[in-house]
């Protein structure tokens, strides 16, 4: 079965400093993979996505992920966090095979953006 | 710009109440999900719909149930209320295949 790990529920960094969140998937099949932002009182809005193709992925707000099969993860950067970046961050990946789109997503990291 | 609208942004209900969540999406999607969201836990997934009056449970169906009469409109049910089911509820709708999600904002409900 598909899985989702986030690894640390709290992330904090300076503004300026590099983000660097990090997902791992499990998947019986090619993934697709997903990253989400969600701020305060708000649904979920998507970053980034990868399907095919380019492994390096570019989203909004200068995010962009790294799709690597043989480490199974899918990792999110941003090189100098703004402190409008504060959030919570969610990694997801597709169910599987049955195409209804389903995601399995990550228990989430929150981001905390220091002055 | 495409929507997913979730009629209410906070409830407040008293255990026991009947209570209706309404998502509505113009996006013509075949997809629609419904996930509660709680501190710690991240989403899970209540119920999810392919198609018109088409459901599947998720994970974690028990006290809620689902009514997509129509492709835009899919709507959460939680038949006898109560404080547990006090949380973030989000629906999102998807097309066929894996393009992701788009959310509503969400609607806290708050059960008393």
């Amino acid at each position: 079965a598909q899985s989702v790990t986030q690894l640390g529920s709290h992330v904090s960094v300076s503004e300026g400093a590099l983000v660097l969140l990090r997902c791992n998937y499990s998947s019986s099949v090619p993934p697709y993979l997903f990253w989400y932002v969600q701020y305060p009182n708000q649904g979920l809005q998507l970053l980034l996505k990868y399907t095919t193709g380019a492994t390096l992925v570019k989203g909004i707000n200068g995010f962009e992920a790294e799709f690597k099969k043989s480490e199974t993860s899918f990792h999110l950067t941003k090189p100098s966090a703004h402190m409008s970046d504060a959030a919570e961050y969610f990694c997801a990946v597709s169910e599987g095979s049955s195409n209804t789109g389903k995601l399995i997503f990550g228990q989430g990291t929150t981001l905390q953006v220091k002055p | 710009d495409v929507k997913v609208t979730q009629s209410s942004r906070y409830l407040v209900k008293r255990t026991g109440e009947k209570v209706f969540l309404e998502c509505v999406q113009d996006m013509d999607h075949e997809n629609m999900f419904w996930y509660r969201q709680d501190p710690g836990l991240g989403l899970r997934l209540i119920y999810f719909s392919y198609d018109v009056k088409m459901k599947e449970k998720g994970d974690i169906p028990e006290g809620y149930s689902v009514s997509r009469e129509k492709k835009e409109r899919f709507s959460l049910i939680l038949e006898s209320a109560s404080t547990n089911q006090t949380s973030m509820y989000l629906c999102a709708s998807s097309p066929t295949g894996y393009y992701g999600y788009t959310f509503g904002s969400g609607t806290r409900l708050t059960v008393v």
